[in-house]
């Protein structure tokens, strides 16, 4: 069965600090991944996706994710934060068919002005 | 233009009740999602259609049933309301081949 984990839960940066969110993931065979943002009291919006090529995503806001497919990661980082990038962050995976996407537990991120 | 949309926004209604939530999108996407989103933010899904076909029912009380008239719109009907089904609920939908996944703006029901 495949599964994510988000590892971080809650993380408290000050303004302008570089960010890393982790992700790893179980499973064995071809993935989607992604990342989705949760701002307070709002629905899940895609910040990014990797499908198959360059392992290295660039989303919206800045936003970029690494794939290591021999550390079965795929981590989210910025270099530098805002206070509205406060918010709840969600990693995804789709392994293919008929499976559902899995959702990890999500990393809130509290960004201090 | 609203890709997804849900009714209702907030529900409020007492133990026992029958209530419904309906779900539109206009993304021309074949499949459609409802998940639970608990108070410590968990996404859980629920069920998934496509084509107006169910092809995901996870472990869900079957006082929970959905209901899809056409590939644009996912209803969820909850019967015999409990505390425990306070939750916000989201539908979303995507292509099948692609899962990239877009979400309704939430339904916040609160049981008391």
């Amino acid at each position: 069965a495949q599964s994510v984990s988000q590892h971080n839960h809650h993380v408290i940066l000050s303004e302008a600090a570089s960010l890393e969110l982790g992700c790893n993931y179980s499973y064995g065979g071809t993935v989607n991944l992604f990342w989705y943002v949760q701002y307070p009291g709002q629905h899940l919006q895609l910040l990014l996706k990797y499908f198959s090529g360059d392992p290295l995503v660039k989303g919206i806001k800045g936003f970029e994710a690494e794939f290591i497919k021999s550390k079965f990661s795929f981590n989210l980082r910025k270099p530098s934060v805002q206070w509205s990038d406060t918010a709840e962050y969600f990693c995804a995976l789709y392994s293919g068919g008929y499976q559902k996407v899995t959702f990890g537990t999500g990393t809130k991120l509290q960004v201090i002005p | 233009d609203t890709a997804v949309s849900q009714t209702p926004k907030y529900l409020v209604t007492q133990m026992g009740n029958d209530k419904s939530i309906k779900c539109e999108q206009n993304l021309g996407h074949d499949t459609m999602y409802w998940y639970k989103q608990d108070s410590k933010k968990f996404l859980k899904i629920m069920f998934s259609y496509n084509n107006k076909e169910l092809i995901i029912n996870e472990t869900v009380p079957n006082r929970f049933s959905p209901k899809s008239p056409d590939k644009a719109h996912l209803n969820l009907h909850i019967n015999s309301l409990e505390l425990g089904d306070s939750a916000v609920y989201f539908c979303a939908s995507s292509q099948a081949n692609i899962h990239e996944q877009y979400f309704g703006p939430g339904t916040r029901l609160t049981v008391t």
